[in-house]
Order: C-alpha cells, then sequence, then structure tokens
C-alpha cells in the first residue's frame, strides 16, 4: 500500500489568489474527501468524490471546488482567498463502504497573507 | 449530523490501559463507530470502527455498548506514541450524502513516562 500522498506540505498564497492542493488516493479507494482542519479545531468536512461526482459536501462556499480523476486521484481548488482560508488541509480516501475506515495525508499546511 | 461527546483531555501512566469514552445516544441504526487519532504535526490515523459488536485489532478494541449509544476505545498498554488526539466519529451510510467523518474536539491524551 503506497497510502495517501498530498503535494505541496506547504504553500503561501496572497489574499484573493487561487490555489490548487493535489492528492493521490491509496491504491484500491475509490473514494475521497477532502478537509479543512484550522490550528487548535477538528478538521471540518469539504466535499467527496465517488466515481468522479461529488456526492457530499459541507458548509463551504463555491469557491471550494474539486475533482476525482478516473485513476481516483484528486484536486482541491480554492478561489478568491481570504484569509481565514489558512489551515492544513487533509485528504482521505477510502473503500466502497461505510465499514471501511477512512485513509488520510498529511496534509498541505495554507497560508494566506 | 449525529453527534459525540468526548472529555476533552485525558491522562494516563505509560504501560497502563487506558479507556477513552464517547457518547453518542443520537446514533442511529446504520452509524458506524469510528475512532481515529490525531499525532502532532499529522494527519488523522485510523484506529479502529465497529457496528454493533466489540472489535478487536492490533492497535485497540472497541467496546460498544448493548444500546449503542456510547462506547470506549481501549488501549491496553499505553506507551508515549500514543499520546495524539482522539476522536470519535459516526459514519452514515455510503450513498446517502452523509458518509463524511464529522469530527467534534477529540480527547487530548497524555501519557505520562
Amino acid at each position: 500500500e503506497t497510502g495517501v500522498t498530498q503535494s505541496p506540505t506547504h504553500l503561501i498564497k496572497t489574499r484573493g489568489q487561487q490555489v490548487t492542493l493535489r492528492c493521490s488516493s491509496q491504491s484500491g479507494h475509490n473514494t475521497v474527501s477532502w478537509y479543512q482542519q484550522a490550528l487548535g479545531q477538528g478538521p471540518q468536512f469539504i466535499f467527496q468524490y465517488y466515481r468522479e461526482e461529488e456526492n457530499g459536501r459541507g458548509n463551504f462556499p463555491p469557491r471550494f471546488s474539486g475533482l476525482q480523476f478516473p485513476n481516483y486521484s484528486s484536486e482541491l481548488n480554492v478561489n478568491a482567498l481570504e484569509l481565514d482560508d489558512s489551515a492544513l488541509y487533509l485528504c482521505a480516501s477510502s473503500g466502497l463502504g461505510q465499514g471501511y475506515g477512512y485513509t488520510f495525508g498529511s496534509g498541505t499546511r495554507l497560508t494566506v497573507v | 449530523d449525529a453527534k459525540t461527546t468526548q472529555p476533552n483531555s485525558m491522562e494516563s501512566n505509560e504501560e497502563e490501559p487506558v479507556h477513552l469514552p464517547c457518547n453518542h445516544s443520537t446514533i442511529s441504526g446504520t452509524d458506524y463507530i469510528h475512532w481515529y487519532r490525531q499525532l502532532p504535526s499529522q494527519g488523522p490515523e485510523y484506529v479502529i470502527h465497529g457496528l454493533t459488536s466489540n472489535v478487536n485489532n492490533r492497535m485497540a478494541s472497541l467496546a460498544i455498548a448493548e444500546d449503542r449509544k456510547s462506547s470506549t476505545l481501549i488501549l491496553h498498554r499505553a506507551t508515549l506514541r500514543d499520546a495524539a488526539v482522539y476522536y470519535c466519529i459516526l459514519r452514515g451510510r455510503l450513498g446517502f450524502g452523509n458518509e463524511k467523518l464529522t469530527f467534534g474536539t477529540g480527547t487530548r491524551l497524555t501519557i505520562i513516562p
């Protein structure tokens, strides 16, 4: 198993810019989710993709968008960055069915200045 | 979303068992109980999950109350590497758009040498 890998590990952006974060799912996993974790808080669900379609979304505005590719890798895009978007962004993959646990990556630390 | 309640923090001595409680009184019949832990500067790590019966794996045991309104994560012999924030999470049924993981604030476990 290769696990979940995320890139980049750290990123600094200016307010108003756009950013793309990338995630490679664990081999054999077909569901990918993205989470935002502010400092000192638990991760907050952004959205989930299954078979290249979004099938669940948390309380995040439309400027947070994503893609899942046929090889089950994924992207998180954030437009019009705000200072409050500074956080650790986590990608997690899982097999089909709720009986599976999620495998998380180590995250991308985004700082918006 | 069905919610969980955990103590904010707990301490345990090294090499002793640790019992981490979780209340989930609004759990539905199809929710799985998942436990994750997060070490500093890392993404959450899957620990264990269960539906109705007690579960054991190489990391821990999960004891589920008969009415499923509470559960306990058991670390049989704590080591310093078990110091982390432990999250108890309910995961809904796939395909209903609610299979996301809803993290609370978790329990910060401190291991005393």
